[in-house]
């Protein structure tokens, strides 16, 4: 049973570009959140999707946004990076509706702005 | 709003030594507690979870914790520490909504010496 797939694993960016991550989520599973993990931090929560909306909001800016696809995929997108958007991305998928079933995360994405 | 605080950033036992590692939460509804694990460059596995039920719940690895309401607390143990225990552990909260977002604590990296 595939869990949760994120890609690219590492990616380099210039400040100023934009980028966009990606996440399938675990089989069965139809919500995707994604989570922010600077360097020594614990994850800050970003946005999270079900049924193709966006659904709720961390205190992340509107550079910041993301999509839902029919398939339960998601995608992160940043424009205009800053150094400070340097991070680890983490996906997590969730079942609707049964969260005693708990969240289940993929490996992230490192994103290093340059 | 909810908070978590995980008191100790670095930990230092002894292999085969008691592991605790702290965890104070504030929630206004009944929560929902996580412990997660990440290993270098790796994402967050679950070892735990509360939901409703007995407070002393057991997870993967020898790890347990006890949900004690009067002590907003969540701590996490395990009798006998492994060199292979030695990673970043975090302490979540949510309000039970299905598909709500997880609050993370900072973190506490757990260091096991031989």
């Amino acid at each position: 049973d595939a869990g949760v797939t994120q890609s690219p694993t590492h990616l380099i960016k210039t400040r100023g570009q934009q980028v966009t991550l990606r996440c399938s989520p675990k089989s069965g599973h139809d919500t995707v959140s994604w989570y922010q993990q600077a360097l020594g931090q614990g994850p800050q929560f970003i946005f999270q999707y079900y049924e193709e909306e966006e659904r709720q909001r961390g205190n992340f800016p509107d550079r910041f946004s993301g999509h839902q696809f029919p398939n339960y995929s998601s995608e992160l997108n940043v424009n205009a990076l800053l150094l400070g958007d340097s991070a680890l991305y983490l996906c997590a998928s969730s079942l609707k509706g049964r969260p005693n079933y708990g969240y289940t995360f993929g490996s992230g994405t490192r994103l290093t702005v340059v | 709003a909810q908070s978590v605080t995980q008191l100790g950033s670095h930990v230092s036992v002894s292999e085969g030594a008691l592991v605790l590692l702290r965890c104070n939460y504030s929630s206004s509804v009944p929560p929902y507690l996580f412990w997660y694990v990440q290993y270098p460059n790796q994402g967050l596995q679950l070892l735990l979870k509360y939901t409703t039920g007995a407070t002393l719940v057991k997870g993967i690895n020898g790890f347990e914790a006890e949900f004690k309401k009067s002590e907003t607390s969540f701590h996490l143990t395990k009798p006998s520490a492994h060199m292979s225990d030695a990673a970043e552990y975090f302490c979540a909260v949510s309000d039970g909504n299905a598909g709500n977002m997880l609050t993370f604590g900072g973190g506490t990296r757990l260091m096991v010496k031989p």
